[in-house]
């Protein structure tokens, strides 16, 4: 079947650095995204890692082992706005040529000063 | 601006009255897909369409329709709402061979 695990709540401190892990297991795996959500807002895209290894984009980084089904999110310098939920998601190729979005439950990060 | 749009953005209601909740995208995207999002459950999608008249079942499709008559637009039928469909709903597309999903703004649904 297809699982995704991510812990339900962080708390953090400005200025600190916050890992929010993902593991997944899935029968197809095309990708794993990471996606922002701010309460009562649509999810924004934030990384994508399709092969093994750290995508950094600012303050923020992916990492991704297909190996071990795992997956993290590394926010640096945090700040007060990024205080949000993190969707971790996991491309399934299905049958039909479809890409399947399949998402965690998301982990909710509270930032305090 | 490139952007996903839906309407109606709150909506109360009742049980068995029939609503249609539109989605329509300006980027010219292949994919169109409609989640819903509840608490501790995380975003499940409901149907999906790879171009128009092509659509299929996501996870949760039971006591929804879906059409895709025209490549921008990709409604969502509650033929006869029940309570158990209170929800945040969000419709998304994407381009066939992209990585990203853009999002609609969501819409809340009451269904009493």
């Amino acid at each position: 079947g297809q699982n995704i695990d991510q812990p339900t709540e962080m708390t953090a401190t400005e200025g600190a650095i916050v890992q929010i892990n993902c593991t997944y297991q899935t029968s197809g795996f095309n990708g794993l995204f990471w996606y922002q959500q701010h309460a009562g807002e649509a999810p924004t895209f934030l990384s994508y890692n399709v092969l093994d290894g750290l995508e950094e984009k600012g303050r923020f980084s992916s990492f991704l082992s297909r190996s071990k089904g795992y997956s993290y999110l590394l926010l640096k310098e945090l700040q007060m706005k990024d205080s949000a939920s993190y969707l971790c998601a996991v491309r399934d190729h299905g049958a039909g040529g479809y890409n399947k979005l399949i998402f965690g439950a998301g982990t909710r990060l509270a930032v305090h000063p | 601006e490139a952007q996903v749009t839906q309407n109606p953005r709150y909506l109360i209601t009742v049980t068995g009255k029939k609503l249609t909740v539109t989605c329509s995208q300006n980027m010219n995207h292949e994919y169109m897909s409609w989640y819903r999002q509840d608490p501790g459950l995380g975003l499940r999608q409901i149907y999906y369409s790879m171009n128009v008249e092509v659509t299929d079942k996501g996870d949760v499709p039971e006591g929804y329709k879906v059409s895709r008559k025209e490549k921008r637009n990709f409604p969502l039928i509650l033929e006869s709402p029940s309570p158990n469909q209170t929800s945040l709903y969000f419709c998304a597309s994407s381009r066939e061979g992209e990585e990203t999903q853009y999002f609609g703004p969501g819409t809340r649904l009451l269904v009493l």
